[in-house]
């Protein structure tokens, strides 16, 4: 089946740092990626949607220029989460999406801003 | 808004089935049903999906009634692996952009 990988699997930055966030798909190619987020005992949010070599487009709520969003290739996308605070702490996940539009999910980063 | 409805909780006997319930009495004749798990601290991974007929996988059999208004997920013999929120969800496959929307889902515990 389709793997997606994340890295790191967890990080700990201090406040006011950036931490960036990679999330590839091993074995196939993936025009579209998505970035969710989830708090503590809460279900999956919907942080993004990244086009290899467009802008990423952001649901409501999310602040473009905090999670910057790259996707520079079929089979890399990056989240950097800029000048982090304690309240960006979360599980963050990433998701490819194949020819076939079956999305595949990435194993997750867990952040912790201290 | 999330287009399914499940019970927030259940618990299962180890070895016995599991029988998740989703209600989605407004999907449309072109949405799929599927299911999705996440075990704790991991990522969703994926059970099985289907459209009217039912369906069977090694991991799972999925049932959906006739007039499509809801399913019923089955996990036949439940392990202690098995713990974890289940989600169910409705989606237009060959949709372009449109992402997975999950619900608040079922926690189901499996109880040796």
């Amino acid at each position: 089946g389709a793997v997606v990988s994340q890295h790191p699997s967890r990080v700990i930055c201090k406040s006011g740092t950036s931490v960036k966030i990679e999330c590839r798909s091993l074995d196939f190619q993936a025009t579209t990626m998505f970035w969710y987020r989830q708090f503590p005992k809460k279900s999956l949010m919907l942080m993004a949607t990244s086009n290899e070599g467009s802008k990423a487009t952001y649901e409501q709520g999310v602040e473009k220029d905090k999670f910057l969003i790259n996707h520079a290739s079929l089979t890399l996308s990056t989240l950097t989460v800029t000048s982090a605070h304690p309240e960006d702490s979360s599980f963050y996940i990433c998701s490819a999406r194949d020819s076939f539009y079956e999305q595949y999910f990435g194993p997750g980063t867990r952040l912790t801003v201290t | 808004d999330a287009k399914t409805t499940q019970p927030p909780s259940m618990d299962c006997a180890e070895g016995r089935a599991a029988n998740l319930p989703c209600n989605h009495s407004t999907i449309s004749g072109n949405e799929y049903v599927y299911w999705y798990r996440q075990i704790h601290s991991q990522g969703p991974q994926y059970i099985i999906h289907g459209l009217k007929n039912n369906e069977t996988n090694e991991m799972a059999s999925l049932i959906i009634t006739e007039d499509r208004k809801s399913s019923t997920l089955i996990l036949p013999h439940a392990t202690l692996r098995d713990t974890a929120v289940y989600y169910c969800i409705v989606r237009v496959v060959y949709s372009g952009n449109t992402p997975l929307v999950f619900g608040k889902g079922t926690r189901l515990s499996v109880i040796a």
